[in-house]
């Protein structure tokens, strides 16, 4: 069966700190590792990643993909108050997306 | 450029009504996918749409939901009869093609069955 496992759970650190969250991934068909962020509404898309090794940025955040070993890690430097929400993984087939349970972040001030 | 649109936000229906969730996807994309959250739960996939074509319904309960995605309008998800259990959020997302793309998601719809 297809699973996504992402852990911690939930994390909770102080702006300035630098957290790494993981995504170990068993998807049948395998295409794509995505992450999303989720406040309270829609979860807002970060990153797609499809090939091993090639980290992808956007800001203090940052994403990269291991094929050999079914996973991901999310990288947030210098966290931010704003940066608050939980983290979604998902493992991506022939259309549907398999996701995680999600990694709160909870970033204190 | 509006993203996903769903209607909506919430919606609430007495045991045994039906529920009927519509979804708009951005501008482009024919593409349309519905996935059900539950409470500390991860989200669910249901279906997967195209225009006028149901690509993939594994994750669908068999009796009670049904989706479409008519050549004009939005994409609707239909409950029948609905029960406390068919209590969540659900959320839609669409993308331009099948690989190789993100889905982006709408706001979701939070469903409470009295």
């Amino acid at each position: 069966e297809d699973k996504v496992v992402q852990s911690p759970l939930s994390l909770v650190v102080h702006e300035g700190d630098t957290v790494t969250l993981n995504c170990s991934y068993e998807v049948t068909n395998f295409r794509s590792l995505l992450w999303y962020k989720q406040e309270k509404k829609a979860p807002t898309f970060l990153f797609m990643l499809t090939s091993s090794g090639i980290e992808k940025k956007s800001g203090r955040l940052s994403s990269i993909l291991d094929k050999k070993e079914l996973f991901s890690i999310l990288n947030i430097t210098a966290t931010q108050t704003g940066d608050s929400a939980v983290y979604l993984c998902a493992g991506g087939s022939q259309g549907n997306l398999i996701f995680g349970k999600g990694t709160k972040l909870s970033v204190k001030p | 450029n509006a993203g996903v649109m769903q209607n909506p936000r919430h919606l609430v229906r007495r045991r045994g009504q039906e529920a009927r969730l519509r979804c708009s996807p951005m501008k482009g994309h024919s593409h349309v996918y519905w996935y059900r959250q539950l409470p500390e739960e991860g989200l669910k996939f249901m279906v997967y749409l195209q225009k006028e074509n149901i690509i993939d319904e594994s994750g669908m309960p068999k009796e009670r939901f049904s989706a479409e995605f008519p050549k004009e309008g939005p994409s609707i998800l239909r409950i029948q009869q609905v029960v406390r259990g068919d209590s969540a959020a659900y959320f839609c997302a669409s993308s331009p093609g099948q690989g190789g793309q993100p889905q982006h998601f709408g706001d979701g719809t939070r469903l409470s069955i009295l």
